[in-house]
C-alpha cells in the first residue's frame, strides 16, 4: 500500500477541468516538493510536474500543481482524449529517507 | 543525445537471482545519480534505490534492504541492478532511470530505461 495517496480513477469530458489529489504526511509533502509524472500505456512515465507546481519546457499549461500541508493536487484543464494516462505523485520521505510515489490515478476522457 | 538501454526480458524461478543492466550514453556518466523504479502488472510505481556512479554511494529502499545491491561499471558507463532471492510479487517491469538536478534540492526521474521484464514463476 503507497503512503503516498491517490484516488484510483478520475474522469471527465473533453474541455472539462480535472483534478487529482495527492496525500501524504509531514515527512513527504509537508516538507519537499512534490512530482507528478504521466504514463502513457505501455511506455516509461514522463514528468509532467516538478518543484510543486514548476512545468518542464515542453508540457503544455493546462496541466498545473499545487501543494496545501500535507496534500497536493494536480490539475488538468481543457481535457484532451490524448491525456487519458496513468498520472502518479511522486515525493522524497525524510523518514524513509526515500522516494515515494503514489499507487496511481487512472483519467479516462468520457 | 541521452540514452538509457536495459537489458533484455528474464524469466526466473522462486528463489533464483535476476541481474539487469542499463547502458547509458550521450553524458558524463559519473556527474549524474541512477535510480531504479519497479512496477508490478497492473500496479504503481515503486522506487527500488539510488547509485552515485561518482562514489558508489547507495541508497536503498527498506523494504529491499538486504536482497538487492545496485553497482555501476564507470569504464561502459553500465550500471546493474541485482536482485536476490526472488518471489511471485517481484514479477513487474524494472526502470533504470537518470537523474536530474532541477536545483534548490531538487531532483527528477529524467530519462528512463525502456524497462526489462522480469517474471518470476515456477
Amino acid at each position: 500500500q503507497s503512503v503516498l495517496i491517490q484516488p484510483p480513477s478520475a474522469s471527465g469530458t473533453p474541455g472539462q477541468r480535472v483534478t487529482i489529489s495527492c496525500a501524504g504526511s509531514n515527512s513527504n509533502i509537508g516538507k519537499n516538493y512534490v512530482y507528478w509524472y504521466q504514463q502513457l500505456p505501455g511506455t516509461a512515465p514522463k514528468l509532467l510536474i516538478y518543484k510543486t507546481n514548476q512545468r518542464p519546457s515542453g508540457v503544455p499549461d493546462r496541466f498545473s500543481g499545487s501543494k496545501s500541508g500535507t496534500s497536493a493536487s494536480l490539475a488538468i484543464s481543457g481535457l484532451r482524449s490524448e491525456d487519458e494516462a496513468d498520472f502518479y505523485c511522486a515525493a522524497w520521505d525524510d523518514s524513509l529517507s526515500g522516494w515515494l510515489f503514489g499507487g496511481g490515478t487512472q483519467v479516462t476522457v468520457l | 543525445q541521452i540514452q538509457v538501454v536495459q537489458s533484455g526480458a528474464e524469466v526466473k524461478k522462486p528463489g533464483a537471482s535476476v541481474k539487469v543492466s542499463c547502458k547509458t550514453s550521450g553524458y558524463s556518466f559519473t556527474d549524474y545519480g541512477l535510480s531504479w523504479v519497479r512496477q508490478a502488472p497492473g500496479q504503481g510505481l515503486e522506487w527500488m534505490g539510488w547509485i552515485s556512479p561518482y562514489k558508489g554511494n547507495t541508497n536503498y529502499a527498506q523494504k529491499l534492504q538486504g536482497r538487492v545491491t545496485l553497482t555501476t561499471e564507470t569504464s561502459t558507463t553500465t550500471a546493474y541492478m541485482e536482485l536476490r532471492n526472488l518471489r511471485s510479487d517481484d514479477t513487474g517491469v524494472y526502470y533504470c532511470v537518470r537523474e536530474s538536478d532541477c536545483g534548490g534540492g531538487c531532483y527528477w526521474f529524467q530519462h528512463w530505461g525502456q524497462g526489462t521484464l522480469v517474471t518470476v514463476s515456477s
